[in-house]
């Protein structure tokens, strides 16, 4: 039982490419989430999905672009990536029950040069 | 507005002390409230939570954790720490509901806590 992966698990790009990040997860949770991991700020949500087909911003969305296609697929596109968003990337799921607690993925680290 | 404050960037304790880190909240209404661990290079792993009913709330790994509202903290402890324990600790709040519905959590900073043999 894998959980929720996350992949690359570490990425180098250059200023201005856009970069994909990969989530998956196998619980079939309905609620996914992307949080990004700096110092000082702990983490902030950049997305979340209460469902397929259903997104909405977080607390750091700009620059940032979001897809969920399928229950079991998040991905994180940074359409031009910029230095401000090297950074540790996390993906987590969870039920609808707002009790729940969410699951986290191992992360992704992201190096813009 | 919801948010959590964590007011220790780093704790030290020696092994075998009991340990604690503080969390405290800000919510409209009633609070679920979580703990997570990370360690290096991993995803954040729960810890416990509380919802309601009983103030102590215990966790995995011998943690537990109180809530009090007239403080509106929910420190996290253990009686006795191992090196073990050494990791970076978030607290998170949402506001409680019986519904189902956007359950995005608010972290704080981030407590690192250092177990000294």
């Amino acid at each position: 039982d894998a959980g929720i992966t996350q992949s690359p698990r570490y990425k180098i790009t250059e200023t201005g490419r856009q970069v994909t990040l990969m989530c998956h997860q196998t619980w079939s949770h309905s609620y996914m989430f992307w949080y990004r991991q700096d110092l000082g700020h702990g983490l902030r949500l950049i997305y979340y999905s209460a469902a397929a087909d259903i997104t909405d911003k977080g607390e750091v969305p700009d620059g940032y672009v979001v897809s969920r296609s399928k229950t079991e697929n998040f991905p994180l596109t940074l359409e031009s990536a910029t230095r401000s968003q090297t950074s540790v990337y996390f993906c987590a799921s969870s039920t609808g029950f707002s009790s729940n607690e969410q699951y986290f993925g191992p992360g992704t680290r992201l190096t813009v040069t | 507005a919801q948010s959590v404050a964590q007011p220790e960037d780093q704790v030290n304790v020696a092994e075998g002390n009991p340990l604690t880190v503080k969390c405290t909240y800000s919510v409209s209404g009633n609070p679920y409230l979580f703990w997570y661990v990370q360690y290096p290079n991993r995803g954040l792993q729960f810890l416990l939570k509380y919802i309601t009913g009983d103030n102590l709330v215990k966790g995995s790994y011998g943690f537990e954790a109180e809530f009090n509202k007239s403080q509106t903290s929910f420190h996290l402890k253990k009686p006795s720490a191992l090196v073990s324990d050494s990791a970076l600790y978030f607290c998170a709040v949402r506001e409680g509901s019986d519904q189902t519905g956007a359950n995005n959590l608010f972290f704080g900073t981030g407590t690192r806590l250092t177990v000294i043999p």
